[in-house]
């Protein structure tokens, strides 16, 4: 089975700290992505990638970047944290991308920032 | 754009009802089409899917058909049990240069025993 690990279950930061979220994937996938996911609007995408130092932004990239340096590793950096960051953030991976090909999904990381 | 809409919630449901959750969609082309569930506290599973027009998906005693005349893909189950109380989130797979899912807002499901 696929298995999707993000770094932190739950995080507390504070207002302008830089905050990195971690995600591994161990299947080889090439595609991996970041979303957060906020009540009444379901999954949001933030950016994806096709490939190891590829990105791409999503629906919502502002206040967000991210690094992908080796294949199984995705990260999502906060520049600088604000209030309104405050959600839950999901990482997936993909077989490449093949629109029938399932996302894999991690358990999620509920970031606070104070 | 490519947009999803399914019925909000929370729906409440007795044990051994029988389930349906409305999903609409708007889509160029041929979109794939998805259900995902979340239990409480984890990432979202894969429950079943459907390629192309007329495809029934089905997983777990689930089951969505893929109805391009209505753009729907309706889910369904014959019999609840509490074991099935998450989230549901249907999705489609845009099917353009990046293939990305675009989700529903979700829907809160409750089976009481």
């Amino acid at each position: 089975d696929v298995k999707v690990t993000q770094s932190s279950r739950y995080l507390v930061k504070r207002t302008g700290e830089k905050v990195f979220l971690e995600c591994v994937q161990d299947m080889d996938h090439e595609n991996m992505f970041w979303y957060r996911q906020d009540p009444g609007l379901g999954l949001r995408l933030i950016y994806f990638s096709y490939d190891v130092k590829m990105k791409e932004k999503g629906d919502i990239p502002e206040g967000y970047s991210v690094s992908r340096e080796k294949k199984e590793r995705f990260s999502l950096i906060l520049e600088s944290a604000s209030t309104n960051q405050t959600s839950m953030y999901l990482c997936a991976s993909r077989l490449r991308d093949f629109s029938n090909q399932p996302q894999h999904f991690g358990d999620g990381t509920r970031l606070s920032i104070l | 754009g490519n947009s999803v809409t399914q019925m909000e919630g929370p729906v409440t449901l007795s044990e051994e009802a029988f389930l349906t959750i409305n999903c609409t969609y708007t889509a160029t082309g041929y979109p794939s089409l998805f259900w995902y569930v979340q239990y409480p506290g984890e990432g979202l599973q894969l429950l079943l899917k459907a390629t192309k027009a007329d495809d029934k998906g089905s997983n777990k005693g689930f089951e969505a058909t893929y109805r391009k005349e209505t753009t729907s893909f309706h889910l369904e189950k014959g019999s609840v049990q509490v074991s099935d109380s998450a989230v549901y989130f249907c999705a489609l797979s845009d099917g353009g240069a990046t293939n990305k899912l675009i989700f529903g807002t979700g829907t809160l499901l409750a089976v009481q025993p």
